[in-house]
């Protein structure tokens, strides 16, 4: 399968600042990728997908003004957190495809703790 | 909106086991797909069933789908303590701009399986 990494793997921020994470496909062009939250003994939800050279589209109840997403390229999508609070502590994980296949590619994620 | 709810939540198992998941959803699919996930860490693909598919195999895996009754079992046969994970099945569909699947996370069954 499809090689995608993250990074920072973790971060600590204080409350208020902002933090970017990154996602790359390494091994192919993602047309598409898409960001997930997870807390914490709890399943995957969908936050935006994002589709390189156009605005991404988020889910219902993400705020896109908070959680802004770049993919201005075919191998780099950036998901960055704005004015961070405790609650918006997770897990993040990124994955992408190539919009010719069903199966999405998962990056190791990212756990972001707002302090 | 939580798709695919799996049962059990838990599931503990002698090594040499076999293993059945299940995982019910509520809308139409396209396709079901199986993610494998351990502690703390991204997700793995595990198999892909179209919605005209009935049963796939991939080594120790077996799926089934059941249309008519929107579930889906995961069969791992002749477990092994490196089984230990989180189990989701994710259901993939259009979305509206018709270009692009999305996929919906069921909450996950925990699997331990003891040596």
């Amino acid at each position: 399968g499809a090689v995608v990494s993250q990074h920072p793997s973790w971060v600590i921020c204080k409350s208020g600042t902002s933090v970017k994470i990154e996602c790359r496909s390494l091994d192919f062009q993602a047309t598409t990728m898409f960001w997930y939250r997870q807390f914490p003994k709890q399943s995957l939800m969908l936050m935006a997908t994002s589709n390189e050279g156009s605005k991404a589209t988020y889910e219902q109840g993400v705020e896109k003004d908070k959680f802004l997403i770049n993919h201005a390229s075919l191998t780099l999508s950036t998901l960055t957190v704005t004015s961070a609070h405790p609650e918006d502590s997770s897990f993040y994980i990124c994955s992408d495809t190539s919009g010719y296949t069903d199966t999405q590619y998962f990056g190791p994620g990212t756990r972001l703790t707002v302090l | 909106s939580q798709q695919g709810e799996e049962d059990p939540q838990a599931l503990s198992i002698q090594e040499g086991e076999n293993a059945t998941m299940n995982c019910s959803y509520k809308t139409s699919i396209n396709n079901l797909q199986w993610y494998r996930q351990n502690s703390g860490r991204g997700l793995v693909h595990l198999i892909l069933i179209r919605s005209n598919e009935r049963e796939k195999h991939s080594g120790r895996l077996r799926v089934t789908l059941d249309t008519s009754k929107k579930s889906s079992s995961l069969l791992i046969t002749a477990s092994r303590a490196a089984d230990t994970a989180s189990y989701f099945c994710a259901t993939g569909t259009q979305n509206s701009g018709g270009s692009n699947y999305k996929l919906t996370f069921g909450k996950g069954t925990l699997l331990t399986v003891n040596p």
